[in-house]
């Protein structure tokens, strides 16, 4: 029972270049999450899917895309990478917004 | 969106000694999260409270729902409870944001 699983853990992009975050979870959750975490700040919303089949926008959005592909699956993608989008990405999962949130171990991006 | 603050920024403790930290926020949540961010980055769940008390080990934490905040207690520190401390809190959705976390730093 791994709980969520991010991949990769650690990625450099040149700007411009694009990428997708992988995460998948074996918990049976219906609802999924992507937040970035920036030095010395807590974790911002970037998008979440409650169920699926549905994706929606949080607290910033901007030059990202996700997909939901199935139950277990949430990726996010950077079409154009930009340097200030150098963070740290979790991605997490929970029985809908009552519910317990479990976060991923993280993916270390920096745009160069 | 809902405003969560902690307090105290950052806590320097001696192994041993006792701490509590505090978060409150704007608005009445029905989702209330404790989380330790460990020196490596992973985050580990400490405490689902968005009411009431619970207790785990040399943790507790007790959130008054009514009057809108949650304090985490450590009893008996140890260097391994070093971290960033975060607490988390959704209202109604699922967008659940986040406090800038209390930096708590245990010396031998």
């Amino acid at each position: 029972n791994a709980g969520v699983t991010q991949t990769p853990k650690f990625q450099v992009l040149k700007t411009g270049q694009s990428m997708t975050l992988q995460c998948a979870q074996d918990m049976n959750h219906n609802s999924m999450y992507w937040y970035r975490q920036d030095p010395g700040m807590g974790l911002r919303l970037i998008y979440y899917s409650a169920s699926e089949g549905t994706t929606d926008k949080g607290e910033v959005p901007n030059g990202y895309n996700v997909s939901r592909l199935n139950k277990r699956e949430f990726s996010l993608r950077l079409e154009s990478a930009a340097p200030s989008q150098t963070s740290v990405y979790f991605c997490a999962s929970s029985e809908g917004y009552r519910g317990e949130a479990f976060f991923g171990q993280g993916t270390r991006l920096t745009v160069v | 969106g809902i405003q969560v603050e902690q307090s105290p920024p950052d806590l320097i403790l001696q192994e041993g000694a006792n701490s509590t930290l505090r978060c409150n926020f704007s608005d009445s949540v029905n989702n209330l999260q404790w989380f330790h961010q460990n020196p490596w980055g992973q985050l580990i769940n400490l405490f689902y409270i968005p009411s009431g008390t619970k207790q785990n080990g040399r943790l507790s934490a007790t959130t008054v729902a009514t009057e809108r905040y949650s304090l985490l207690y450590i009893s008996s520190s140890q260097t391994t409870d070093s971290g960033v401390y975060f607490c988390a809190v959704s209202s109604n959705d699922y967008k659940l944001s986040f406090g800038a976390g209390t930096t708590v730093t245990v010396r031998a």
